[in-house]
């Protein structure tokens, strides 16, 4: 089975500052999906950025980049010239590209809460 | 406002009854999730539909049911209900539950069992 690992509960930032928001996951799939959802106080769940794994190039939106590192398992969320409004509770998920079974559905890991300071 | 309705927004109820959450996808989308989000267990996934039938099957409890409507609207059907279950429970849609389409959530029902 997959497992996605978030190993820091709490993250800290300075307003413009960049902070890196750790994920490791496991999987015996070599084809899978990644992604970073954002989940604010209002608890609406948002993508932020996504990954398909035979990509070797980082995905980037605006000013979300993704470090992935296929061999090591490891997808990191980096938010350049952070914004109050980034402030929130990120998940790192994992989603298998296998038809069938448990294609679909998301593995959520347990989440980082970012707090910006201004 | 990802185009995903749930209601109700909130329902409080007591331990042993039975309550009935309901979902409607984004205009064309055929794919239906449930999760539930909880302090002790994070989000997890608990049951996927697609265009009516069942897709995947997660970590649901035998005492929960679901089901996708002809009009692609779901319905998740919880009994027996615990003290455990009080949690967040998401609804998620889309296009066809395959490749990279992205899920859109709604904004949840959140459960409190007294």
């Amino acid at each position: 089975a997959q497992t996605v690992t978030q190993s820091q509960p709490e993250m800290s930032v300075q307003e413009a500052e960049t902070v890196t928001l750790s994920c490791t996951y496991d999987t015996s799939e070599s084809d899978y999906y990644l992604f970073w959802y954002k989940q604010p106080p209002s608890r609406q769940m948002i993508l932020v950025i996504r990954q398909e794994a035979y990509k070797q190039q980082n995905a980037t939106e605006n000013r979300f980049s993704v470090n992935f590192q296929k061999a090591a398992k490891s997808f990191s969320l980096k938010i350049s010239d952070s914004q109050l409004g980034d402030a929130a509770m990120y998940f790192c998920a994992y989603r298998s590209a296998k038809y069938g079974g448990s294609q679909g559905n998301l593995i959520f890991g347990k989440g980082t809460k970012l707090s910006v300071k201004p | 406002d990802s185009g995903v309705t749930q209601t109700p927004k909130h329902l409080i109820t007591a331990t042993g009854q039975r309550v009935t959450l309901r979902c409607s996808p984004r205009s064309g989308d055929l794919s239906v999730y449930w999760y539930q989000q909880s302090l002790d267990q994070g989000l997890q996934f608990l049951i996927q539909y697609y265009n009516g039938e069942e897709r995947a099957k997660g970590n649901i409890l035998e005492r929960f049911s679901a089901q996708q409507f002809p009009d692609l609207h779901s319905e998740l059907n919880l009994s027996s209900l615990e003290l455990g279950d009080s949690a967040l429970y998401f609804c998620a849609s889309s296009v066809d539950g395959t490749g990279i389409d992205e899920q859109f959530f709604g904004p949840g029902t959140r459960l409190t069992v007294l």
